[in-house]
């Protein structure tokens, strides 16, 4: 158990349907992270929170659209997603951004496929 | 650009044998490395870290070594167990030192 966890840790869809991805870290984090991951490539950084703002959004296409209410739970909301888009989306959580403290905690993933 | 990669995409070793896991980084200007182990169905799981100004730190079973002058990062694995069959990703600091760059990753499998 890593102190965050992920919701649902399947999920399939069809390309017109929309959806959503929760994460929830118990770990009092300051910062969040979505993360991509996708076979036989590095892990791809989607958008970071830090105290509920984003600070980053890595040209991310619009169809996925992240919320963060408050520094424990963040959200990724699916819409007319692309079957390209089928991966692991792994959630983070680290103290803060900064050396040590940027050490990131991961979820179990949420594991998606687009039909 | 900045990029992390791993020499090897696998490595098979027998149980008990000693694991070297390598990585090259190109950001000269990283401050701050992690290794991270993937199992099967799970997230990342932190292992590991080191800073810049050191060259080796040790944990428990595991070993950390960070050549600067060839920004060369390897993560050794005493007496490997059938458990720590895994993905082991390394991670270095962006120019900005505040988010992380992942590699693609190395599958470690052990035989018994």
């Amino acid at each position: 158990e890593t102190g965050v966890t992920q919701t649902p840790r399947h999920l399939v869809m069809g390309m017109t349907n929309k959806k959503s991805l929760k994460c929830e870290q118990h770990l009092g984090h300051n910062a969040m992270y979505w993360y991509k991951q996708s076979a036989k490539k590095p892990l791809e950084l989607m958008f970071v929170y830090n105290f509920k703002e984003q600070t980053e959004n890595n040209s991310v296409p619009s169809r996925f659209s992240p919320e963060c209410p408050n520094s424990s739970h963040l959200f990724l909301h699916l819409h007319t997603l692309q079957p390209e888009d089928s991966a692991l989306y792994l959630c983070a959580s680290s103290q803060d951004r900064t050396g040590a403290k940027n050490i990131q905690y991961f979820g179990a993933g949420t594991r998606l496929s687009v039909l | 650009g900045e990029s992390v990669g791993l020499h090897l995409p696998t490595l098979s070793v027998q149980e008990g044998d000693n694991s070297i896991i390598n990585c090259a980084y190109s950001n000269s200007a990283s401050d701050y490395f992690i290794w991270y182990k993937q199992e099967s169905g799970k997230g990342p799981q932190f292992i590991i870290d080191i800073r810049s100004n050191m060259d080796k730190r040790q944990g428990q079973r595991v070993t950390v070594l960070l050549n600067k002058t060839v920004k060369h990062l390897s993560l050794q694995i005493a007496a490997t167990q059938p458990g720590d069959s895994a993905v082991y990703f390394c991670a270095e600091t962006d120019q900005a030192g505040t988010a992380l760059i992942f590699g693609k990753g190395t599958t470690l499998s052990v035989s018994s």
